[in-house]
């Protein structure tokens, strides 16, 4: 059964950080992975899919790398601001047809 | 791109009464869509899968007589929490999978309080 983990399960940054959330997951036949953000009370906002086959994705100051062997992945977000507040959860597709979450990220950025 | 309409976005009801939640794909059909359960400070957790014109299938855990899944059309999938008790209260949300794409699109979810 896959297990997605992610570390830290929060995060209190100054504004302007560099920052790095981590993913890991146990079983590394996946079809993709999937890195979301999600504001309280909110949906799910896609931020970055990487393939199979990819090693990464970047997106304005994020960026997001995949390591399918070792089963981990990271997302980098760059000059962090405190509208990147939020809770980030990466998610995998093993080809169920439904997505396995890790338990989430929650991101503060102080002004 | 893709758009998943999920309402409603939050609802309070007495216990004991049924709640129904509606997804809706705009601008494409959704042969398959996934529920979610998400408790506070937790993952989501899904539920069940639909299928357009099918029973769905449940995950193990969730009871299917308590949270009945209707998928009669490619554009409307239906949740209806029956006999809600507080327990229930949580934050549910909608998943589909464009055709030839990759990736899900979400619901913005629903906020079910049972008091």
């Amino acid at each position: 059964k896959q297990e997605v983990t992610q570390i830290p399960a929060a995060l209190s940054v100054p504004e302007g950080e560099n920052l790095v959330l981590n993913c890991s997951f146990t079983d590394s036949a996946i079809y993709n992975l999937q890195w979301f953000r999600q504001d309280p009370g909110k949906g799910l906002t896609s931020l970055l899919l990487i393939q199979s086959s990819q090693r990464e994705q970047t997106s304005g100051r994020l960026n997001a790398s995949l390591d399918k062997s070792s089963g981990r992945s990271t997302l980098y977000i760059a000059a962090s601001q405190p509208g990147d507040s939020a809770t980030y959860l990466c998610a995998v597709d093993t080809g169920r047809r439904a997505l396995t979450f890790g338990s989430g990220t929650r991101l503060q950025v102080q002004p | 791109g893709a758009v998943v309409s999920q309402h409603p976005s939050w609802v309070i009801c007495k216990s004991g009464t049924s709640v129904k939640i509606e997804c809706r794909s705009l601008d494409f059909q959704a042969t398959t869509m996934f529920w979610y359960r998400q408790f506070p400070k937790q993952s989501l957790m899904l539920m069940a899968t639909s299928n357009e014109g099918s029973k769905a299938t449940y995950e193990q855990g969730v009871e299917k007589d308590k949270f009945l899944i209707n998928h009669a059309s490619l554009t409307l999938s239906t949740l209806t929490v029956t006999s809600a008790h507080p327990e229930d209260s949580s934050f549910y949300i909608c998943s589909a999978r464009v055709w030839g794409e990759d990736g899900y699109t979400f619901g913005s979810g629903t906020r079910l309080t049972v008091v």
